[in-house]
């Protein structure tokens, strides 16, 4: 079946270095993919989406590119703040009426100033 | 901007109990969604819904019900609640086939303690 692997966490970064989370992803169709974030005491909200292969998306400094060759979508930021902090999920969905989503397991991102 | 909101932040509950999880959102979201959130694991569908009355079981669903009565409230039903039920309960709901799949939007989440 369909499924989302991505990096296990947790990472720690200092302030202003580069980030790469990796999501790999198997599907048997072709799905949108997705990056959500849960920060601290919250509920997930989505960070960036992109919907074909090729295509990249972006939100608040945050960069991935729906790589179909390599079933991969990794998520990037090349100067990490302490704000950034957080869970990220990969995610993917086929769409259609009901939209579910499978996730990955999440990586916990802790950034120290 | 869409609001989905928990009836609470912290619920603690005894082995035997019946418990109630209440969602509700303003967006008029056709779908609605109940995952439960635990270390290790990520996020895990217990069930859905996609218009009102309508329930799907998700990936995990032995232990709960969930009711669907008006569009904006979907709540999630713990029938005689265990220890192994002891978890992070988020809710989210998304446009249906009109809208943006995919896209979900989540509640603050209720921390579940049975003891």
């Amino acid at each position: 079946g369909d499924s989302v692997t991505q990096m296990e966490g947790p990472v720690t970064l200092s302030e202003e270095a580069f980030l790469t989370i990796n999501c790999t992803y198997t599907a048997t169709g072709y799905p949108s993919l997705f990056w959500y974030v849960q920060y601290p005491g919250e509920g997930l909200q989505l960070l960036l989406k992109a919907t074909k292969a090729d295509d990249k998306g972006s939100n608040k400094g945050f960069e991935a590119t729906y790589r179909k060759e390599t079933t991969s979508f990794h998520l990037e930021k090349g100067s990490v703040q302490v704000s950034d902090s957080a869970v990220y999920f990969c995610a993917l969905s086929y769409g259609g009426s009901q939209g579910n989503l499978i996730f990955g397991k999440g990586t916990k991102l802790s950034v120290k100033p | 901007d869409v609001k989905v909101t928990q009836s609470s932040r912290y619920l603690v509950k005894r082995t035997g109990e019946k418990v109630f999880l209440e969602c509700v959102q303003d967006m008029d979201h056709e779908n609605m969604f109940w995952y439960r959130q635990d270390p290790g694991l990520g996020l895990r569908l217990i069930y859905f819904s996609y218009d009102v009355k309508m329930k799907e079981k998700g990936d995990i669903p032995e232990g709960y019900s969930v009711s669907r009565e008006k569009k904006e409230r979907f709540s999630l039903i713990l029938e005689s609640a265990s220890t192994n039920q002891t978890s992070m309960y988020l809710c989210a709901s998304s446009f249906g086939a009109s809208g943006r799949p995919g896209e979900q939007y989540f509640g603050p989440g209720t921390r579940l303690t049975v003891t």
